[in-house]
């Protein structure tokens, strides 16, 4: 079935040391999210692609950083994982426009 | 700014009984796109529903329905026959034409629903 798929499911990293979250659909979407989401909050938009551009939300820390090496992949990177940025990480895509988001089952971020 | 207020952390509800979860958003747009997506115990979040800004109509799926009041800025989703498998957190989502890469959640309302 085609779906977004996140891994690893579970990451634990330690205190200043980087961490890669990884995401791949089989939808060809054009769009692909990442979101931060802490413990009965909302999804917090971190920076989506649209194709190959990159748009990064303004209070998105510069300790978060992606990649998206083709349309079926993209990655969150984080340089320096700090005891704050323990979280969900879900990943998301979308053909663009105003169409749904299609999420992944995240990846749960604990850091020691 | 574009925010979306769920206030409602919490509800609960009997099996097979009607709830209705609420939302209100804050916009200066004209033409959007409002969502519930529900988000169960294993996390993955789904889409429930979604309306249109510009029809008139209430959105209905199955169980699922909205009211939607353009006017008033609120965008209401109401379960009916409630089941055990609903009980999730249910998240309201906004999404407008001029950024519309770029959606917006609510705080979400946790839903129990109790046999």
């Amino acid at each position: 079935d085609a779906m977004v798929i996140q891994n690893p499911r579970y990451q634990v990293t330690q205190f200043g040391k980087p961490v890669t979250l990884s995401c791949s659909q089989t939808l060809n979407h054009n769009v692909m999210y990442w979101y931060q989401q802490k413990s009965s909050q909302a999804p917090k938009l971190l920076f989506h692609y649209y194709d190959k551009d990159f748009n990064n939300e303004a209070d998105t820390p510069d300790n978060f950083q992606s990649r998206r090496p083709n349309t079926s992949f993209c990655f969150l990177d984080i340089r320096s994982p700090g005891l704050g940025d323990a979280a969900m990480y879900l990943c998301a895509t979308s053909r663009g426009g105003v169409n749904e988001a299609f999420f992944g089952q995240g990846t749960r971020l604990t850091v020691v | 700014a574009q925010t979306v207020t769920q206030s409602q952390p919490e509800m609960s509800v009997q099996e097979a009984e009607t709830v209705t979860l609420s939302c209100t958003y804050d916009t200066s747009e004209s033409n959007y796109y409002l969502f519930w997506y529900k988000q169960p115990p294993s996390r993955q979040m789904i889409l429930v529903i979604r309306q249109e800004a510009y029809k008139q109509q209430n959105a209905t799926e199955n169980r699922f329905s909205v009211n939607f009041q353009k006017a008033a800025k609120s965008f209401s989703l109401k379960i009916s026959d409630s089941q055990l498998g609903d009980t999730a957190m249910y998240f309201c989502a906004f999404m407008t034409y001029l950024n519309n890469n770029d959606m917006r959640f609510g705080a979400g309302t946790r839903l129990t629903v109790k046999p």
